[in-house]
């Protein structure tokens, strides 16, 4: 079965600097997908950015990036430039690419704060 | 607007009181399925539906129910509601379960006293 691991619960960042939110995951499966959301304080799920287990290059969106270590099993969230509309509740999960298994697995979350 | 549509937003009813939660979703997606969140224990998969017909369970589908009529369409069921199932339930929907993007409803908030 596969895990998301995400060993941060809160975070305080200062406005501008970057930040590193910290995704690990566990599966036996050689295909899957990596996904980011974000839940700002209004409570809706706002889908980031996606990685999947054979791309090469880690996926980027405008100020994000996931920066994906396939052999530490790690796909960390990294904005840059942070700003204050970016303190929220950030969900990392991952798809396993097994026909039978089509669930989508989350995380528990980090709370990013942004300090002005 | 392409959206995914629930309700209700909130709601709050006593154990044993048999209540349903729709979701709609005007997309024309494949893939629907449900989560509840709970502090702590980020978002948990209930149900899901790769298509009209076919359902599946996820990690926590104990006390729960689901059909698939028709496409747009993935009501949640609660049979017989326990204080445990407070929670948030959320809604979601994508093209097929492997798209990168699934759109989510706006949540609803489920009291069970």
């Amino acid at each position: 079965a596969q895990k998301i691991t995400q060993t941060q619960p809160g975070m305080f960042v200062q406005e501008k600097e970057a930040v590193t939110l910290d995704c690990t995951y566990d599966t036996s499966d050689q295909s899957y997908g990596l996904f980011w959301y974000k839940q700002p304080s209004s409570g809706e799920m706002i889908f980031l950015i996606y990685q999947g287990s054979y791309d090469e290059q880690n996926a980027t969106e405008g100020r994000y990036s996931l920066n994906f270590q396939k052999a530490r099993k790690s796909a960390n969230l990294v904005i840059s430039a942070s700003q204050l509309g970016d303190s929220a509740m950030y969900f990392c999960a991952m798809r396993v690419d097994v026909i039978g298994n089509e669930k989508l697995t989350f995380g528990t979350g980090t709370r990013l704060t942004i300090i002005p | 607007e392409a959206q995914v549509t629930q309700n209700p937003r909130y709601l709050i009813t006593v154990t044993g009181k048999k209540l349903t939660v729709t979701c709609s979703q005007n997309m024309n997606h494949e893939y629907m399925s449900w989560y509840r969140q709970d502090p702590g224990l980020g978002l948990r998969q209930i149900y899901y539906s790769m298509n009209v017909e076919v359902t599946d369970k996820g990690d926590v589908p104990e006390g729960y129910k689901v059909s698939r009529k028709e496409k747009r369409n993935f009501p949640l069921i609660l049979e017989s509601p326990s204080p445990n199932q407070t929670s948030l339930y959320f809604c979601a929907s994508s093209l097929s379960y492997d798209s990168y993007e699934q759109y989510f409803g706006p949540g609803t908030r489920l009291t069970v006293t």
